[in-house]
């Protein structure tokens, strides 16, 4: 099983700055990364696949990048509405995993 | 609009069934593989399994942990996924996600339903 380490578990940044999540495989995935955002209270959605792709929808402020086992994602001004919990998901291997998740707040 | 509606969701005592429905709409069911995702209370998402389309012949793939409990089966003339689980014990608690699946990547998620086993 290939396990996801995300980092920081938190992350706490003003308006207007630049968030930078780390996702970190025990194995190579190759580009098969996939990134969520979950808003409380709410059901994760589809933030980027395969490293770097935008889901329809998703701000440019949004982007990702890596490859093998480290990936980031970055927003480039973090929004007071970006407030979320992230998670990275690797779509290479069985069984498909998960990240712990990295938590976005605004300080 | 492409929706996933879960349901099914209650309260259960440990040893007991459960099964779960997520009903489709919005686009064409029978040709996506479908998974269902769940959370436990304050912790992350953990993959439970994934049931193909029918260009794939609508097979499976579960977690290990799951496998000899849970069953994900569809159908098709419904447009309905559904998952069983026997046997129902406490870190079973979570709530279930049901996901359209493209790449075996979640692109569409249900709202969730929520079960307890207590």
């Amino acid at each position: 099983e290939i396990v996801l380490t995300q980092s920081p578990a938190t992350l706490s940044l003003s308006p207007g700055e630049r968030a930078t999540l780390s996702c970190r495989a025990s194995q190579s995935v190759n580009r098969y990364l996939v990134w969520y955002q979950q808003k409380p209270g709410q059901a994760p959605r589809l933030l980027i696949s395969d490293v770097s792709n935008r889901a329809a929808g998703i701000p440019a402020r949004f982007s990702g990048s890596g490859s093998g086992t480290d990936f980031t994602l970055t927003i480039s001004a973090l929004d007071p509405e970006d407030v979320a919990i992230y998670y990275c998901q690797q779509r290479g291997n069985w069984p498909l995993t998960f990240g712990g998740g990295t938590k976005v707040e605004i300080k | 609009e492409v929706r996933l509606v879960d349901s099914g969701g209650g309260l259960v005592k440990p040893g007991r069934s459960l099964t779960l429905s997520c009903t489709a709409s919005g686009f064409s069911f029978a040709d996506y593989a479908m998974s269902w995702i769940r959370q436990a209370p304050g912790k992350g998402l953990e993959w439970v399994g994934v049931i193909r389309g029918r260009g794939y012949g609508g097979t499976t793939e579960y977690l290990e942990s799951l496998r000899d409990r849970f069953t994900i089966s569809r159908d098709d003339s419904k447009n309905i996924v559904y998952l069983q689980m026997n046997s129902l014990k406490t870190e079973d608690t979570a709530v279930y996600f049901c996901t359209r699946v493209w790449n075996y990547y979640m692109d569409v998620w249900g709202k969730g339903t929520t079960v307890t086993v207590s």
